[in-house]
């Protein structure tokens, strides 16, 4: 049974560019979401989508955008790239709608920007 | 505005003794209380939760959480303390009150386990 799937593993991204992230999640999983870790610091939640729609956004700007597809595999787009956007970039899912479901994580993608 | 406090940047335990790493959390209502752990270059893993019931809580590889009310807290235990406990230790709630789907994290402790 595979767990969550992220990819890339690392990228590197100059000012200005735009980059995607892809999550696949959890089997039997229908709900993603979409956390950013800066170094040093914990998670912090940027949007989970479920049945293709967003769901709840955290406090991010529109440059990040998301989608989720019919088998409930996931996009994180970022656009116009900031250097502080350079963070661990994890995905997790979860079953259901209920807030007290557990999330799994992936190993997530390290992005860098310069 | 709801948040979770991790008081300690590191805590140091030596082999075979219990380790207690402190979160407190400042959410109002019934909320759903996580901890997590992570390892060098690798995603979150999922150690227990409370969502009601009894306040202690047991999860895996051996440790266990104890829910308070009245001191909003939610502080992760385990007996018996091993070198491979040594890892990313995050507090984190969620709840009506956070929006029902975002999950607040704490900013993390650092357990080091000394043989």
């Amino acid at each position: 049974d595979a767990g969550v799937t992220q990819s890339p593993t690392h990228l590197i991204k100059t000012r200005g560019q735009q980059v995607t992230l892809r999550c696949s999640p959890k089997s039997g999983h229908d709900t993603v979401s979409w956390y950013q870790q800066a170094l040093g610091q914990g998670p912090q939640f940027i949007f989970q989508y479920y049945e293709e729609e967003e769901r709840q956004r955290g406090n991010f700007p529109d440059r990040f955008s998301g989608h989720q597809f019919p088998n409930y595999s996931s996009e994180l787009n970022v656009n116009a790239l900031w250097l502080g956007d350079s963070a661990l970039y994890l995905c997790a899912s979860s079953l259901g709608t209920g807030s007290q479901e557990t999330q799994y994580f992936g190993p997530g993608t390290r992005l860098l920007v310069l | 505005a709801q948040s979770v406090a991790q008081p300690e940047d590191q805590v140091n335990v030596a082999e075979g003794n219990p380790l207690t790493v402190k979160c407190t959390y400042s959410v109002s209502g019934n909320p759903y209380l996580f901890w997590y752990v992570q390892y060098p270059n690798r995603g979150l893993q999922f150690l227990l939760k409370y969502i009601t019931g009894d306040n202690l809580v047991k999860g895996s590889y051996g440790f266990e959480a104890e829910f308070n009310k009245s001191q909003t807290s939610f502080h992760l235990k385990k007996p018996s303390a091993l070198v491979s406990d040594s890892a990313l230790y995050f507090c984190a709630v969620r709840g009506i009150n956070t929006g029902g789907f975002k999950t607040i994290f704490g900013a993390g402790t650092r357990l080091f386990v000394k043989a």
